[in-house]
């Protein structure tokens, strides 16, 4: 799977757009960009994935660059329950059957985003 | 939305102990279940990767022989640390995709954390 890179950590203020940063410059045509995030002591929460198209949806909306190369997660309005680590992931889209191991999650560092009253 | 439920959230016991955790999906077959570890502030390690009726595939690294894993029904994964000692103590999290079309999102549990004295 392909390596993203994130920033270790950012802040936002309470009311205000979070923009989470992601690169993937490796990522091949047949991979998705997801979003988790984890709030302390909590399992992963999934936000939000793509191919290659923009999309939205309650949670967020996710902004994938034309060579796919970058996204951008954006939390419109930040708020205090925001505050979580949030890990973005590029996985290889395996065909049916691939049999175990086709659909794990490599998670890296993350960005820790601190949402600020 | 896709609900996984883990059970316990916390265990607590002694050395030489076998602890069992398990994993439901409650409103959705899940073919595929992940079982994680997380130490304190690292991230996600994938451990194990179970198909239902099969046996589970393992990274390398995890004993397979220590971390039982069972995958019986397409509802219901466990996670069985047999043995445990006080290294094993960590943050265990189980996830769950819907079928086996590609790009499905993992859903995860809300995690158990094992301490072993």
């Amino acid at each position: 799977d392909a390596k993203t890179t994130q920033p270790p950590s950012m802040d936002c203020a309470e009311g205000r757009a979070a923009n989470l940063p992601c690169n993937h410059s490796t990522i091949s045509g047949n991979e998705y960009v997801y979003w988790y995030r984890q709030i302390h002591s909590q399992g992963p929460q999934y936000i939000i994935h793509g191919l290659k198209n923009n999309e939205t949806n309650e949670m967020a909306s996710l902004i994938i660059t034309e060579d796919r190369k970058s996204s951008t997660l954006i939390l419109p309005h930040a708020t205090l329950r925001d505050t979580a680590v949030y890990y973005c992931i590029v996985r290889v889209l395996y065909p049916l059957y691939s049999g175990a191991g086709s659909y794990q999650l490599t998670f890296g560092k993350g960005t820790k985003l601190s949402v600020i009253p | 939305g896709a609900v996984v439920s883990q059970h316990p959230s916390r265990v607590i016991c002694k050395s030489g102990t076998s602890v069992k955790i398990e994993c439901r999906s409650l409103d959705f077959q899940a073919t595929t279940m992940f079982w994680y570890r997380q130490f304190p502030k690292k991230s996600l390690m994938l451990m194990a990767t179970s198909n239902e009726g099969s046996k589970a595939t393992y990274e390398q690294g995890v004993e397979k022989d220590k971390f039982l894993i069972n995958h019986a029904s397409l509802t219901l994964s466990t996670l069985t640390v047999t043995s445990a000692h006080p290294e094993d103590s960590s943050f265990y999290i189980c996830s769950a995709t819907i079928g086996r079309a590609g790009g499905q999102p993992q859903h995860f549990g809300d995690g158990t954390r094992l301490s072993i004295l």
